[in-house]
Parts: structure tokens; C-alpha cells; sequence
């Protein structure tokens, strides 16, 4: 069965620092890997999806890479802010299953 | 992008009573959606999926009597929580995948207190 990690569990930063969220996946047959944002008591929102044939992707201050034969996925987030701060979850889809990590809490401070 | 829709957004119901949670693809056909439970801080657990015009699919632990999902048509389906308890008081998150790339969208959720 796929397991999802996500570490750290937790991350406190200064504004304006660089950071990097890092996901792995125990299962390397993945269809794409998402990263998404949930803020406190909301759903999710989509940030970046990586198909399996590609190695990364980017939206403004996000860049997403994917290692799939090490089963590995990072989220980088450049210049942070304080409004980035939220729960971020990354998830593989094997097809119709799509198993979630565990999450990392970011908290930037101002 | 696709969009996916719950209904109600939150819910407040006496313990012994029935809740029905919808789930609307607005702007697509979903034949397949996915249920998820979400306790305070913790990830998403995959409740069971749902699959139009068959019966749903429920993960090991999730008890189908309790939990009753119909995929009415290609765009609605409903998870109706049966003789809610205080233990079920959850974010409640359903998802449908878009076609050809297996990109989930996923519903606003919907916060469930059973007092």
C-alpha cells in the first residue's frame, strides 16, 4: 500500500526566507503527484500538479519537483510571506487512488 | 480549472439524527467521486468511493451502514452520515477526478458538529 510522508511536521520561518516542504512516497508507480494548501477550517487548494513524466513545475513563487524513481517530491516557496502560511499537503495518484501525506504546518512570521 | 461544490458548508444536528452531505461537479461529468474525513490536524483519511449507478467502495474500518453514499447521476453524489454521534463531528471533503490526467478537484468541504 502507498504511504505518503511529509517532513517536517512542523516549520516556523521569518518573512522573506526561501523554504523547502519535502514529500516522499513509498510506491514509485504513480500517474502525478499534487501539492495542495488547506488554511485552518477550509478545504483544499490545488498548487501544483506534476504528471509522472515530468521532473517539475512552477507557479509565481512555487516550484514542485518529482523524483519518481526515489520517491521523492519537494515544494519550494521563494520570499516567503506571512500570507503562506497554511497547511501544506502533498498527494500521489496511482490511477483512481489518491493517497495524501501527512502535512506541514508553515508558519511565517512577519 | 473543474469545480467541485458541497452542500452545506456546515452543519450543527443532535446526536440520534441523519445528515446528508451533497457533492456537485458543476462543470464536468464525475462517474467516479471520493469521500474524505478530516479530524483536527490530521491529513485526509479516504472514506470510500463512490461510482455512479453502482454500489460505492469503502475503505477497511468505514462502516457502509453508517456511512450511505449514492452517486445519483454523473454530477451529484451524497454521503449521508446515519444516527450521528459526537465521534463523527468532522471536516467531511469530497473530490472528483478530471479526464485524462487524474487531477483530483476537490469540494470546499463540509464541517459536521453532532452535539
Amino acid at each position: 500500500k502507498q504511504e505518503v510522508t511529509q517532513i517536517p511536521a512542523a516549520l516556523s520561518v521569518p518573512e522573506g526566507e526561501n523554504l523547502v516542504l519535502n514529500c516522499s512516497f513509498t510506491d514509485s508507480a504513480i500517474y502525478n503527484l499534487q501539492w495542495f494548501r488547506q488554511d485552518p477550517g477550509k478545504g483544499l487548494t490545488s498548487l501544483l500538479l506534476i504528471q509522472s513524466s515530468q521532473r517539475e513545475q512552477t507557479s509565481g513563487r512555487l516550484n514542485a519537483s518529482l523524483d519518481k524513481s526515489s520517491g521523492r517530491s519537494t515544494l519550494y516557496i521563494a520570499a516567503s510571506q506571512p500570507g503562506d502560511s497554511a497547511t501544506y499537503l502533498c498527494a500521489v495518484s496511482t490511477g483512481n487512488q489518491f493517497y495524501f501525506g501527512t502535512g506541514t504546518s508553515l508558519t511565517v512570521i512577519p | 480549472g473543474a469545480v467541485v461544490s458541497q452542500h452545506p458548508s456546515r452543519v450543527i444536528c443532535k446526536s440520534g439524527t441523519s445528515v446528508k452531505i451533497e457533492c456537485r461537479s458543476l462543470d464536468f461529468q464525475a462517474t467516479t467521486m471520493f469521500w474524505y474525513r478530516q479530524f483536527p490536524k490530521q491529513s485526509l483519511m479516504l472514506m470510500a468511493t463512490s461510482n455512479e449507478g453502482s454500489k460505492a467502495t469503502y475503505e477497511q474500518g468505514v462502516e457502509k451502514d453508517k456511512f450511505l453514499i449514492n452517486h445519483a447521476s454523473l454530477t451529484l453524489s451524497t454521503l449521508t452520515v446515519t444516527s450521528a454521534h459526537p465521534e463523527d463531528s468532522s471536516f467531511y471533503i469530497c473530490s472528483a477526478p478530471g479526464t485524462g490526467n487524474y487531477e483530483q478537484f476537490f469540494g470546499p468541504g463540509t464541517r459536521l458538529t453532532v452535539l
